[in-house]
This record gives C-alpha cells, structure tokens and sequence, in this order.
C-alpha cells in the first residue's frame, strides 16, 4: 500500500528558529496535507496542496509539492512555544470513485526550548 | 456544536464489555471516517462512509463494528477487546474527495 516516509523524527529546536521537515513516498499523490497535532486533540489541517511545483504559505508556515509529486516539505519560521506538538503529512487513498480516507507519515514531533 | 465532536473523550473497559463511540459532524459533509492512532505508529484508516453506506473497510477485525445512521453520526461499536486494542480513536469528516478532513478530538481507549 501506500506509504509516507516522515522525517525528521523528532527536532529539538531553540524558540525563533526555523525548522524544516520532509515527507517522501514511493508512490505519486495528487495532494499532499500537512496536519498539526497538539496532545488531547485530533490533527488540524494546515496547508493543502493540489499540484505539483506549487509553494503555499500560511502565516509562518509554507509547503511545497514536490515535482515528482513523490514528496513535500513543510517549514515554520521563526518557531514560537505554540508551535510545539506532533506534525503529519497525509496524502488522499485513491482506489476509484468515492471519498477513501488518508494515509499518514508517523509524524514530526516538534519541541522548542525555551 | 460545531465542526466533529466524539463522545465519550476517554473510556476505560474491560475485555468483556461491550461500548460505543460515538461522532457527530456539524459541517454539511457527505463522508465520515474511523481512524486507530497507536503510539509509535502511524494513523490508520478503518472504516470509511460516504453518503452512509461503507466504502472502506482496511482489514480491521470483527471487534469492532461501525453504524452510520445519517450522514451526521457515527459510531464504532466494540465488543470483546484486547488490550492491544488500546489506542486513541479518531473520527474525521470531508465533503467528497476534498483532500482533507476535519478531525474530532478523538476517544481515548484503554482496555484492561
């Protein structure tokens, strides 16, 4: 089946640094998601993206599809504390006709030092 | 209410008992979603509802049975877990093939 490989793992990163993470599959995806997950809660959506070469930013943070649409990255500049928790990206399971869920990285787990 | 909400948040039980979790979707979509989230590992579809009727099922045992009475609620009803079955349950929403999806805060199980 399709899978995500996310990385980094895990970053340990001073506050007002940039952090950036990436997510690669052997498989091609027409859209790439990037999720944030703070503890207790579901995952948000922060960015989607829906065509290959395409760069969108929100606020700090920007994505891009790769051209290969076999990858993405995700940065955040200027990291805050509310940025920390767990980053997935996530990618459409299509298997023909009809809405069919997501596939997702094991996540980036994002902690900033004060 | 608005957007997906999942009750109960958390819920302890035993390997003989039989619960629900429910979802609830207040964003007008057509599709709704059961996700397992298991330390170390990564989200896992399934079930999946589109205009009520299931259209995904990814291997996920006998234990574990969905209802999608309306497009609105979901529920996943459990019966004879095991402890491995312990994880954080999510329920998500999307309109069609939207790409993405609204998350609920999830159920937070633990089977003893």
């Amino acid at each position: 089946g399709q899978q995500l490989n996310q990385s980094p793992q895990s970053m340990f990163i001073q506050e007002g640094e940039d952090v950036s993470m990436n997510c690669t599959s052997s498989s091609i995806f027409n859209t790439w998601l990037w999720y944030k997950q703070d503890p207790g809660e579901g995952p948000v959506l922060l960015i989607a993206l829906y065509k290959a070469g395409e760069l969108t930013s929100n606020g700090r943070l920007t994505a891009q599809f790769g051209i290969t649409r076999k990858d993405s990255f995700l940065n955040i500049s200027a990291s805050i504390p509310s940025d920390v928790g767990i980053y997935f990206c996530a990618g459409p399971m299509y298997s023909g006709g009809g809405a069919d869920g997501l596939t997702f990285g094991k996540g980036t787990h994002l902690i900033i030092q004060p | 209410e608005t957007g997906v909400t999942q009750t109960p948040r958390h819920l302890v039980m035993g390997m003989t008992n039989k619960k629900s979790l429910k979802c609830e979707q207040h964003l007008g979509h057509n599709a709704m979603y059961w996700y397992k989230q298991s330390a170390k590992k990564p989200l896992e579809l399934m079930f999946v509802y589109n205009f009520k009727e299931q259209t995904e099922n990814n291997s996920v045992p006998s234990r574990f049975s969905p209802e999608c009475p309306n497009s609105s609620h979901l529920f996943l009803h459990l019966h004879t877990l095991q402890p491995e079955d312990s994880a954080l349950y999510l329920c998500a929403s999307s309109q069609d093939r939207q790409g993405g999806g609204d998350f609920g805060p999830g159920t937070r199980l633990t089977v003893l």
